[in-house]
């Protein structure tokens, strides 16, 4: 039974660029959320989808946009790169019957440097 | 607003020692969610615990041991005889009740060192 797998594990980009990251959720699970960490801090909410659509998000500006396809697969955007962007980013899911409360299961997580 | 705090930020304890992670958390709803994980280097985060605002039962499992009080709004994880393998960072999180969401707002962590 895979668990959460993101990719790719750890990249570099320019101050200014863009970037993609991806998430395959656990197996039966339809639900993903994308946290940010920082280094030395814990994961920041960024935003959760289901059923495809963005369904919550946290306290992050537009410049971070995401999306969900039909396999439940997930994508995170983020646009114009900041120095302030350089952080481990997770993927998490969760299957929606029985939620609220339901145990979320992360991924390793996409180290991102921007210079 | 919802608020978890992890006072301790490091703890260094030699292997086969006890030790307390403590966790005080904050929120207005009177369902809510518990939780703890385990942050090996790998940066996975590595569930290890769930438990509901209804339930105050302390629970035991292994090694491991959590403390829920919700007269102090405290829900403190125990190792008993520490291994270096336990050593991590690890992470206390609360979800709302009526968070469908499920918002996790995340301690800081501590970052726990097993001495061999």
């Amino acid at each position: 039974d895979a668990g959460v797998t993101q990719s790719p594990t750890h990249l570099i980009k320019t101050r200014g660029q863009q970037v993609t990251l991806r998430c395959s959720p656990k197996s039966g699970h339809d639900t993903v959320s994308w946290y940010q960490q920082a280094l030395g801090q814990g994961p920041q909410f960024i935003f959760q989808y289901y059923e495809e659509e963005e369904r919550q998000r946290g306290n992050f500006p537009d410049r971070f946009s995401g999306h969900q396809f039909p396999n439940y697969s997930s994508e995170l955007n983020v646009n114009a790169l900041l120095l302030g962007d350089s952080a481990l980013y997770l993927c998490a899911s969760s299957w929606s019957e029985g939620a609220p409360g339901n145990t979320i299961y992360f991924g390793e997580g996409s180290w991102l440097t921007v210079v | 607003a919802q608020k978890v705090t992890q006072a301790q930020t490091e703890i260094s304890v030699v292997e086969k020692e006890d030790v307390t992670l403590d966790c005080v958390y904050e929120t207005r709803d009177t369902t809510y969610y518990l939780f703890w994980y385990k942050q090996p280097p790998s940066g996975e985060l590595v569930f290890l615990i769930r438990r509901n605002s209804f339930d105050e039962q302390n629970e035991i499992s292994g090694r491991y041991s959590w403390n829920f009080q919700k007269s102090t709004s405290s829900f403190n994880f125990t190792i008993t005889a520490s291994q270096v393998v336990d050593s991590a960072v690890y992470f206390c999180a609360l979800s709302e009740g009526d968070n469908y969401g499920q918002n996790f707002v995340f301690g800081p962590g501590t970052r726990l060192s097993v001495l061999p």
